[in-house]
């Protein structure tokens, strides 16, 4: 069975800072990739996501991952946060080889940027 | 295009009634479905999903139980609500059969149980 863990439970930076936030999973097979964000107030919505191919992922508002299959990490980052990217990000995994049927989200990053 | 609704937004309930929450997905067919409770600091949970309709696959032993009486129709319901099943309840569908798929989620309800 898939697991996720995210390396922090909070963050806190100034505007402009840049930001990396940590997500391993653990799984033997073939995975797909997901940051999802959760803006404070709003329902969850896809950050970006890794199938295959480049592991350098571009998502949106500026946010890009990378996949490292040797550590099995999938590191969310952005070299300049605004204090609108203040919300709850989550890592999530699912196996290619269950038809990607099972999603296994991590316990969240809630990401609090100061003005 | 496709759209998920959850309803309702908030509910607050007393220990001991039942709860029915229901989710139906639009403008797709087949699509697997997904029933998360969120709670604070531990992400999110997966409760149940199914694959079709009347398949159910339950992931944690619990005081909840879902059903799926149509394709795109989803409930979550409990006999005797507890004080423990308050929460964040998240209904979640994905492209059935595929590999490569994410999931869409809808907006959420809100349990308070008291």
């Amino acid at each position: 069975a898939q697991s996720v863990s995210q390396h922090n439970h909070h963050v806190i930076l100034s505007e402009a800072a840049s930001l990396e936030l940590g997500c391993n999973y653990s799984y033997g097979g073939t995975v797909n990739l997901f940051w999802y964000v959760q803006y404070p107030g709003q329902h969850l919505q896809l950050l970006l996501k890794y199938f295959s191919g480049d592991p350098l992922v571009k998502g949106i508002k500026g946010f890009e991952a990378e996949f490292i299959k040797s550590k099995f990490s999938f590191n969310l980052r952005k070299p300049s946060v605004q204090w609108s990217d203040t919300a709850e990000y989550f890592c999530a995994v699912n196996a290619q080889d269950n038809y990607g049927q099972n999603f296994v989200f991590g316990p969240g990053t809630r990401l609090s940027v100061l003005p | 295009s496709q759209t998920i609704h959850q309803w309702p937004a908030t509910l607050v309930q007393p220990v001991g009634s039942p709860l029915s929450l229901e989710c139906t997905v639009e403008g797709t067919s087949n699509p697997n479905l997904y029933w998360y409770r969120q709670a604070a600091g531990r992400g999110l949970q997966l409760l149940f999903y199914s694959v079709g309709i009347g398949q159910i696959s339950s992931e944690v032993p619990q005081n909840l139980s879902a059903s799926r009486p149509q394709d795109r129709q989803f409930i979550l319901s409990s006999k005797k609500l507890l004080l423990s099943d308050s929460g964040f309840y998240l209904c979640a569908w994905s492209i059935w059969g595929a590999i490569n798929t994410e999931a869409f989620f809808g907006q959420g309800t809100r349990l308070t149980v008291v």
